[in-house]
């Protein structure tokens, strides 16, 4: 069956540090990958989607980033965070037949 | 691009009752639709989809039904229970390769 992995869980950075998140899935091959952030009682912004190697397609502009060096291995970067960087990021993953599947997410806090 | 819109942004139900959620959406390719529950500082989880071809699925307690002249769908929780306290998330998709577009999420409590 697949699953998807997502660390850390919990990450504590000062302004202006980087960020480097990991997610990979296991059990599938070339997955649909996303990226979403959530703030505390929000909805979920689609930050990054991926359908292949390379294939990256930014949904908001800002400070971060996104790479797939990996089929099933997708990174969510930045140079700097900013206050505004702080959320409960997801990873989800999804294959040719749906539906989408989230990773546990990572609770950022910036101080 | 899709617009999912969902309402009501919160819900209140005494334990027992029947629970209902609608969204709508704008771009008439969207051929699925999810929808997930996230209980408090976890990930969303899907718990019934439906797609384009089909009017109506039901597990158990929940329902979805889909009306794709008038692109909306809805959930329909029944003999609601504590634990279905959490937020729900609606969602359309144009198929495989395509984003998810999701709603804003409805906070339903389920009241002992």
């Amino acid at each position: 069956s697949q699953t998807i992995h997502q660390w850390p869980a919990t990450l504590v950075q000062p302004v202006g540090s980087p960020l480097s998140l990991e997610c990979t899935v296991e059990g599938t091959s070339n997955p649909n990958l996303y990226w979403y952030r959530q703030a505390a009682g929000r909805g979920l912004q689609l930050l990054f989607y991926s359908v292949g190697i390379g294939q990256i397609s930014s949904e908001v502009p800002q400070n971060l980033s996104a790479s797939r060096p990996q089929d099933r291995q997708f990174i969510l970067s930045s140079k700097k965070l900013l206050l505004s960087d702080s959320g409960f990021y997801l990873c989800a993953w999804s294959g040719s037949s749906q539906p989408q599947h989230f990773g546990d997410g990572t609770r950022l806090s910036i101080l | 691009g899709e617009n999912v819109e969902q309402h009501p942004s919160t819900l209140s139900v005494q334990e027992g009752d029947s629970a209902v959620i609608k969204c709508t959406y704008s771009d008439s390719a969207s051929n699925y639709f999810p929808w997930y529950k996230q209980e408090l500082g976890k990930r969303p989880q899907l718990i019934i989809d439906i797609r384009s071809n089909v009017g109506e699925k039901k597990d158990q307690r929940i329902a979805v039904t889909l009306n794709k002249t008038a692109k909306h769908f809805s959930l329909h929780i029944t003999e609601t229970q504590p634990e279905d306290s959490a937020v729900y998330f609606c969602a359309a998709s144009k198929g495989a390769g395509n984003q998810f577009y999701f709603g804003t999420g409805t906070s339903l409590t389920v009241i002992p």
